[in-house]
């Protein structure tokens, strides 16, 4: 079936570091992939997203892309805030239009 | 994207009780998930509801204790019934997107039973 594995958190880094979320999944043909952010104590918000292989997602400096061939969609960013901080998910698209969660990873910059 | 109102957007129950949470979409959508988010943890699916057709449970969750309407394509409840301290969650809706966006999420609604 349709899996979702993340990097365990929680990941702490420094303000203006790079930051690489790994994200690899299972499915069959080629899903929707997601990332959503959430910041504490707030909803659900997409970040980014991409539908077909090789397809980037980009936002807010975030950027994804799509590789079939290693069946990932990683995260990164070239320089983190502060204001970063906060739960990352990944998530696909499966066969019955639901989204399959990845466990999220928990983000901590210090200034 | 669709504009998603939910509520309560918290609440402290009694065991033994029932709460209805409701979401209100700003558009006409074909399909709405309900989701849990234990503290800590990722969604997991409760359910898929469409309008007109009942909605199909994920398993571990069953509709006598998970009742959900959809009695339009604008809105839908989920209830929680019977309360247990194990249904302290978090509960979220989602729409699908129509277009281009991405699927959209309700506020979410903290419970808490005690």
């Amino acid at each position: 079936g349709n899996s979702v594995t993340q990097m365990e958190g929680p990941v702490t880094l420094s303000e203006e570091a790079f930051l690489t979320i790994n994200c690899t999944y299972t499915a069959t043909g080629y899903p929707s992939l997601f990332w959503y952010v959430q910041y504490p104590g707030e909803g659900l918000q997409l970040l980014l997203k991409a539908t077909k292989a090789d397809d980037k997602g980009s936002n807010k400096g975030f950027e994804a892309t799509y590789r079939k061939e290693t069946t990932s969609f990683h995260l990164e960013k070239g320089s983190v805030q502060v204001s970063d901080s906060a739960v990352y998910f990944c998530a696909l698209r499966g066969s019955n239009y639901q989204l399959i969660w990845g466990a999220g990873t928990k983000l901590i910059i210090k200034p | 994207s669709a504009v998603i109102s939910q509520k309560p957007s918290r609440d402290i129950c009694q065991r033994g009780t029932s709460l209805t949470i409701q979401c209100q979409v700003d558009s006409q959508v074909t399909m709405m998930f309900w989701y849990r988010q234990q503290p800590g943890q990722s969604l997991t699916l409760i359910a898929t509801a469409n309008q007109g057709s009942e909605a199909t449970y994920e398993s571990g969750f069953v509709i006598d204790k998970f009742p959900i309407s959809r009695p339009n394509l604008t809105f839908s409840t989920l209830t929680v019934s019977n309360m247990s301290p194990e249904d302290s969650s978090i509960y979220l809706c989602s729409v699908a997107p129509t277009g281009r966006e991405g699927y959209t999420f309700g506020s979410g609604t903290r419970l808490t039973v005690v």
